[in-house]
C-alpha cells in the first residue's frame, strides 16, 4: 500500500495560534515527504520538505515534524495568519525508483482575525 | 520564465465530446505528470512522463491518453467525455522525480 493518510479534513485557527496537521504513511520505503499548499483557483505549490533522517525541518514559521517510527509527520503553523488559509496537502515518494508522488487527501485551513 | 502554464483555463463539454488539455513547461524538465483535484480527494495521478516519447499510467488513467512529442509539451485528451469526469485538472513537471514539482494553474472542466 503506498496511502498517505492525513487529518483532519478541515480545520479552524484564530489569528496568532497554532495550526497543526498530520499525516501517516504505510510504505516504509518513502523517503522524501513535502508538503504543498494550494490556494484558491491557484495550483499547489512547494512549501516545505523532509527526509527520514532528520526528526524536524523549520522554515520560518512552518515547521515539519517527522516520526520515523510510528510513519507519521505532521506540519505546525506557528503564529497563524489569515494569509496562510489555504489547503495543505501532505505527500511522500519511495526510493524504489517510482516517479508517483502519492498525496493526502488534503486539509483546508482557515485563519480567522 | 512562464513555469508551467495550461489551456483552456475553463471547458464546458457536453457527454461524448472530446478535448485537448494543454501543458507547456519552459524549465526544461524531464518529468511531467496529469493530476485531477477532485473536492476532498486530493490529487490523483493520471498519467506521467519521464521524457519525451516515454509516458506511463498513474493511478487514474481511464478515459485519458497522452502523448510526450518534446520535452516542452504534455497535452492530455479525453476522447469520449462522460460526467465522471468532470474535476479540476492540473499540470505538473519537475527536473527530477524526487524533487520538487511545479504545477500550472489547472483547468476546470465541467462535463454535462
Amino acid at each position: 500500500q503506498q496511502q498517505v493518510k492525513q487529518s483532519p479534513q478541515s480545520l479552524i485557527v484564530q489569528k496568532g495560534g497554532i495550526s497543526i496537521i498530520n499525516c501517516a504513511y504505510e510504505n516504509t520505503a518513502f523517503d522524501y515527504f513535502p508538503w504543498y499548499q494550494q490556494f484558491p483557483g491557484k495550483g499547489p505549490a512547494l512549501l516545505i520538505a523532509i527526509r527520514p533522517d532528520v526528526s524536524e525541518k523549520k522554515e520560518g514559521r512552518f515547521t515539519i515534524s517527522f516520526n520515523k517510527s510510528a510513519k507519521q509527520f505532521s506540519l505546525h503553523i506557528m503564529d497563524s495568519q489569515p494569509g496562510d488559509s489555504a489547503t495543505y496537502f501532505c505527500a511522500g515518494i519511495h526510493q524504489g525508483g517510482s516517479e508517483k508522488l502519492v498525496f493526502g487527501k488534503g486539509t483546508k485551513l482557515t485563519v480567522n482575525p | 520564465n512562464a513555469g508551467v502554464t495550461q489551456t483552456p483555463k475553463f471547458r464546458i463539454l457536453k457527454i461524448g465530446q472530446s478535448m485537448t488539455l494543454q501543458c507547456t513547461q519552459d524549465m526544461n524538465h524531464n518529468y511531467m505528470y496529469w493530476y485531477r483535484q477532485d473536492p476532498g480527494m486530493g490529487l490523483k495521478l493520471i498519467y506521467y512522463s519521464v521524457g519525451a516519447g516515454i509516458t506511463d499510467k498513474g493511478e487514474v488513467p481511464n478515459g485519458y491518453n497522452v502523448s510526450r512529442s518534446t520535452t516542452e509539451d504534455f497535452p492530455l485528451r479525453l476522447e469520449l467525455a462522460a460526467p465522471s469526469q468532470t474535476s479540476v485538472y492540473f499540470c505538473a513537471s519537475s527536473y527530477r522525480h524526487r524533487e520538487t514539482q511545479y504545477f500550472g494553474p489547472g483547468t476546470r472542466l465541467l462535463v454535462l
